[in-house]
């Protein structure tokens, strides 16, 4: 099975900060690496599918890069209501294994 | 508008048994791979299965592998997951998902259905 790390575990940012969290898998992965938002309380939303390719209705300031076994979510212009867990999850071979989660603060 | 809306869970000894379903509305269901994801209380997300949308390909996680069987009703635009023996590790909340894009990412969630294994 490929494994998918995440890091940071957890961050604290402010409003109008630029983040990027990043996800790492133990085998090669091609493009099929996704973005997943997930607030308290509520179930996850897709953000970015495929790498880089923004999800219908996810805000822009939301972009995603990275290939092969390497990726990253960049939020550029941190907004209040970005406060959630994100997720990775490799889609390019079952088992699709998510990342543990990175927990974004926002100050 | 897309919807999922889970149900079937429950609290089950160790052991049992349980079936979850997934009513799909607002797309055509047979037309799209449907996924099963669990979060433990306080945990992150854990892939479970896969069903293409004609049913003929299926895939476990190792974890479940053996105890759930992932299956769906196109007639009925339900998806279902039968779970047996199960143990309290299973405990969680239980989402299913809407393939799209091809690339086998989740794009529609619904609301999870809640499964408590104690005895």
């Amino acid at each position: 099975d490929i494994q998918v790390a995440q890091s940071p575990s957890s961050l604290s940012a402010s409003v109008g900060d630029t983040v990027t969290l990043t996800c790492q898998t133990s085998h090669y992965v091609d493009k099929f690496l996704n973005w997943y938002q997930q607030k308290r309380g509520q179930a996850p939303k897709l953000l970015i599918y495929a790498a880089f390719n923004l999800h219908a209705g996810a805000p822009s300031r939301f972009s995603g890069s990275g290939s092969g076994t390497q990726f990253s979510l960049t939020i550029t212009g941190l907004q209040p209501e970005d406060s959630a867990t994100y997720y990775c999850q490799q889609s390019y071979s079952a088992p699709y294994t998510f990342g543990q989660g990175t927990k974004l603060d926002i100050k | 508008e897309e919807k999922l809306l889970e149900s079937g869970g429950g609290v089950v000894q160790p052991g049992g048994s349980l079936r979850l379903s997934c009513a799909a509305s607002g797309f055509k269901f047979n037309g799209f791979p449907m996924h099963w994801v669990r979060q433990a209380p306080g945990k992150g997300l854990e892939w479970l299965s896969l069903i293409s949308g004609d049913g003929s390909y299926i895939h476990y996680a190792d974890s479940v592998k053996g105890r759930f069987t992932i299956s769906r009703d196109n007639s009925q635009e339900s998806l279902h997951l039968q779970m047996n023996s199960l143990t309290t590790e299973d405990s969680a909340l239980y989402y299913c998902t809407k393939e799209a894009y091809g690339t086998s990412s989740s794009a529609l969630w619904g609301q999870g259905t809640l499964v408590f294994v104690s005895s």
